[in-house]
């Protein structure tokens, strides 16, 4: 992998259902992987950094899991409700050109429905 | 909550104009960066600036210019806009975790 990869791109689930997001990057010269959630007409927001092979974050019903070794992430939300509704980006910091750069996959578009 | 600004939040305007988008953070961060990104499509990084005087381009070829001659802000311009240059602009600082973001400033140059 070269890029970023983000699946699903979107995504339409019910008020209370689980769910869960794949983001697949290049495993050499890693250094950290960044989750964000971005809702409408708003900044992006960090949710997680992550390190190491094996970490796993939790924040509230959020959580995310990552594997250096094989190059991915899964963030899982518990019990989905309507304002999770957002576009869900990873970012991968690797180095690159001399330097370590975040690059970003296109996200996946969650809605969560009523 | 981020302290970061972006001004304008929109702005349309006619190609041939000259223009800066505006970018500022009062969390003292050296590392600041310009995004550009098309509707459906990656964040592409356009600039950087790992301090005062230091600027680079990013991974995503851009005819704008950026410059930071104080920690705390950093403006983008374009000498000639184009419609070409239609897009969402995010400016993002850091320390040594993760980047806290703007609001974005869409652009529409017609």
């Amino acid at each position: 992998i070269l890029n970023v990869e983000q699946s699903p791109q979107s995504l339409h689930v019910q008020e209370g259902d689980s769910t869960n997001f794949t983001c697949s990057f290049p495993s050499s010269n890693f250094y950290a992987l960044h989750w964000y959630r971005w809702e409408t007409a708003k900044s992006p927001e960090a949710l997680f950094v992550m390190t190491l092979n094996g970490d796993e974050k939790k924040k509230g019903r959020i959580s995310a899991t990552l594997n250096t070794k094989e190059g991915y992430s899964y963030l899982y939300i518990k019990g989905s409700q309507p304002e999770d509704s957002a576009t869900y980006l990873c970012a991968p910091r690797l180095f690159r050109a001399g330097t370590y750069k975040y690059i970003f996959g296109t996200g996946t578009r969650l809605k969560v429905l009523a | 909550e981020a302290d970061i600004y972006q001004t304008p939040r929109y702005l349309v305007i006619g190609t041939g104009k000259k223009i800066t988008l505006e970018c500022s953070q009062t969390m003292g961060h050296d590392k600041m960066y310009w995004y550009q990104q098309d509707p459906g499509m990656e964040l592409h990084l356009i600039h950087y600036s790992y301090g005062v005087n230091s600027t680079e381009k990013g991974d995503l070829s851009s005819e704008s210019t950026v410059s930071r001659i104080r920690t705390e802000h950093f403006p983008l311009t374009l000498e000639s806009a184009r419609p070409s240059h239609t897009s969402q602009y995010l400016c993002a600082s850091s320390d040594v975790g993760s980047q806290f973001f703007g609001p974005g400033t869409r652009l529409t140059v017609l």
